[in-house]
């Protein structure tokens, strides 16, 4: 009954060395959001998808990127990873109404080290 | 810019206490505000999610309430157990970008 699925949970990489995440949702939610989460931190609010739409957060650094090739997934690429992007990495999707949105639905996460 | 703040960060109860973790934020024009339950390394559970137009929500031993005019959410969580043990997050979703700003949690332990 999984609903939203991220693969991998665990994703080690090498500093510089290209790295994409993977989310996938069986909730056909119109709205796709990546978060990422350093330790003892909030979630913080990389971007997210209003259908086709992307919306990028102002401080999100240029080395992230994403693409959204249907409804059901959406993937976070890092071009050059440091090791400040050491961090777990969530997904949420959430359904999007005329004047409301609604409850957003958070994936297990993946967990980033960059060596 | 909406700011989540919650208090106390950490907590600690014996098992079988009552317990109220707080929640406020600065930016009363909320759409909604959720209540997240995180164990140690691993994604988000919603516990609750309280809409703009709502004072309460409940959901067996929780009871989270919003007072949007001071800014305010409580989480009540009834006769706890060890299995709570957890961080805690509330987040408020604002804008028009329906942009979700979490608090940075209460790390709540139940002991034995």
């Amino acid at each position: 009954d999984a609903m939203v699925i991220q693969n991998p949970r665990y994703q080690v990489t090498q500093f510089g060395k290209p790295v994409t995440l993977s989310c996938s949702q069986t909730l056909n939610h119109n709205v796709m959001y990546w978060y990422q989460q350093k330790s003892s931190q909030a979630p913080k609010l990389l971007f997210h998808y209003y259908d086709k739409d992307f919306n990028n957060e102002a401080d999100t650094p240029d080395n992230f990127q994403s693409r959204r090739p249907n409804t059901s997934f959406c993937f976070l690429d890092i071009r050059s990873p440091g090791l400040g992007d050491a961090a777990m990495y969530l997904c949420a999707t959430s359904r999007r109404g005329t004047f409301q949105s609604y409850e957003q639905y958070f994936g297990p996460g993946t967990r980033l080290t960059v060596t | 810019k909406q700011e989540v703040t919650q208090i106390p960060a950490a907590l600690s109860v014996p098992e079988g206490e009552n317990l109220v973790l707080n929640c406020s934020f600065t930016d009363s024009a909320i759409y909604n505000l959720q209540w997240f339950r995180q164990d140690p390394g691993k994604g988000l559970t919603s516990l609750l999610l309280i809409q703009s137009s709502q004072r309460e929500q409940t959901s067996g031993r929780l009871n989270a309430s919003l007072d949007k005019s001071s800014g305010r959410s409580t989480l009540y969580i009834a006769a706890s157990q060890p299995g709570d043990s957890a961080t805690y997050l509330c987040a408020c979703l604002t804008g028009t970008a329906s942009k979700l700003t979490f608090g940075t949690g209460t790390r709540l332990q139940v002991t034995l």
